[in-house]
């Protein structure tokens, strides 16, 4: 069963749109969602993370919203441009940063 | 940039084979993982250390084994490699106060023919 829910699996937005990525978790027990971003032949870098005790994290133009009664989170990419071009995974643990339970992944592209 | 390195970043090797991959940290986390990632998949946990000798199995059930001799150094091993291996797989490291992020490295590409 998957812990992690994510969609959609390929997105495509022209440069300077918003590009939205959802997740649904399971467990109310997780307490750290993080975003990870993956370029090709690279390793995930995080992007942003959130804890459930706030409801929107933003750092730039990437903003995590998150419903806890709903237990679903979202990354929003405001002004998307082409470099952020790339694979996005949410993810959900228990304790911060430990033992990650991934989300299936988002391929996005932006065209100019 | 994270300090956490893997080797090698490719490797294309015959089926039977033994083979080693290597990660090694140099932020002294004591928190060290293995990840598993199919093309185009989501990761999955195959195994982690909390600290030197120690090792526990992720979720993803692996026949791969690791060691922690060294707080900096946590290599995984296959005894005899089968296609069904062919896969990337990342290392990762966090802190113990899991007030940071997980670093990953760059991972390796195993291809097994």
């Amino acid at each position: 069963q998957q812990q992690v829910k994510q969609s959609p699996q390929s997105l495509i937005v022209q440069k300077g749109g918003i590009s939205i990525i959802n997740c649904a978790y399971e467990n109310t027990a997780f307490d750290y969602f993080p975003w990870y971003q993956q370029f090709p032949g690279k390793g995930p870098a995080l992007l942003i993370a959130i804890r459930p005790d706030v409801s929107e994290k933003k750092e730039g133009r990437f903003t995590i919203s998150f419903n806890k009664s709903a237990k679903q989170f979202s990354l929003h990419i405001m002004d998307s441009q082409p470099g952020d071009s790339a694979t996005y995974f949410c993810a959900a643990s228990y304790l911060g940063p430990d033992k990650l339970i991934f989300g299936t992944g988002t391929r996005l592209q932006v065209f100019p | 940039e994270a300090d956490i390195y893997q080797t090698p970043r490719y490797l294309v090797i015959g089926t039977g084979k033994k083979i080693t991959l290597e990660c090694s940290q140099t932020m002294g986390h004591d928190k060290m993982y293995w990840y598993q990632q199919d093309p185009g998949m989501e990761l999955h946990l195959i195994h982690y250390s909390y600290g030197v000798n120690s090792t526990e199995k992720g979720d993803l059930s692996s026949e791969s084994t690791v060691s922690r001799i060294r707080t900096e150094h946590f290599p995984l091993t296959l005894e005899s490699a089968r296609p069904s291996h062919t896969s990337q797989y990342l290392c990762a490291s966090s802190d113990p106060t899991g007030l940071t992020e997980a670093f990953f490295g760059q991972g390796t590409r195993l291809t097994v023919v």
